[in-house]
């Protein structure tokens, strides 16, 4: 089954202790991206990647890392969580060389930070 | 970045038709998107509609674009409570790239 997959799917945790959110995949899709969903913001872009070892910042970069080493894998990285950092967390992917840019997403991440 | 505006909350009954509306900022973007989410899940993109497009129809779906105001609306007819959900319209500035802004989401309510 074609599908965008995150782990864990919920995450409690304390300020300062590094996580990571794995993405993962199994599309072949070169494009990927990461997301935060908040009450009354909707969705930020974190980061995004256009390929391997291709990644930029979205709009809301600050205190999240991302690495794109293969394909089909696109891990965030929180080094030193803050409270602020709780949100709901989306991966997707996209295939490139279509006209629109249609992204799938994953089922999400619910993060808190204490 | 950029400001992609909805209202929050929309009812309607059952039957009715349904409209979301969306203001976004970017008059480069060359697709504009409605994505919708449901309960518990992740988003699925709905439909598109190409910058050079007024309109485009898709069942019960209609999506309106006014480039001029940069306005974008999602007219659902005949409303179902299957359709009680998030929507989200979406640009993204550049014709081959992959970032996005999202707008607020608007969370519809169907009452039976």
């Amino acid at each position: 089954e074609a599908q965008v997959t995150q782990n864990p799917r919920y995450l409690i945790t304390v300020t300062g202790k590094k996580l990571t959110v794995t993405c993962s995949q199994n599309m072949n899709h070169e494009y990927m991206s990461w997301y935060r969903q908040d009450p009354g913001l909707g969705l930020r872009q974190i980061y995004y990647s256009m390929n391997v070892e291709v990644t930029d910042k979205g709009d809301v970069p600050e205190g999240y890392k991302v690495s794109r080493k293969e394909k089909r894998n696109f891990p965030l990285i929180l080094e030193s969580p803050s409270p602020n950092q709780t949100s709901l967390y989306f991966c997707a992917s996209s295939p490139r060389d279509r006209g629109h840019n249609e992204q799938f997403f994953g089922p999400g991440t619910r993060l808190t930070v204490l | 970045g950029e400001d992609v505006e909805q209202s929050l909350f929309l009812s309607v009954r059952e039957g009715d038709s349904s409209v979301i509306n969306c203001t976004y900022t970017d008059s480069s973007s060359t697709y504009l998107y409605w994505y919708k989410q449901e309960p518990g899940a992740g988003l699925q993109l709905l439909t598109y509609i190409f910058s050079n497009m007024d309109m485009k129809q898709d069942q019960r779906l209609t999506v309106l674009l006014n480039k001029k105001d940069k306005h974008l609306s999602l007219r659902i007819a005949d409303t179902q409570t299957g359709d009680s959900a998030i929507y989200f319209c979406a640009e993204s500035p550049r014709p081959t790239g992959n970032q996005f802004y999202f707008g607020t989401g608007t969370s519809l309510t169907v009452i039976p």
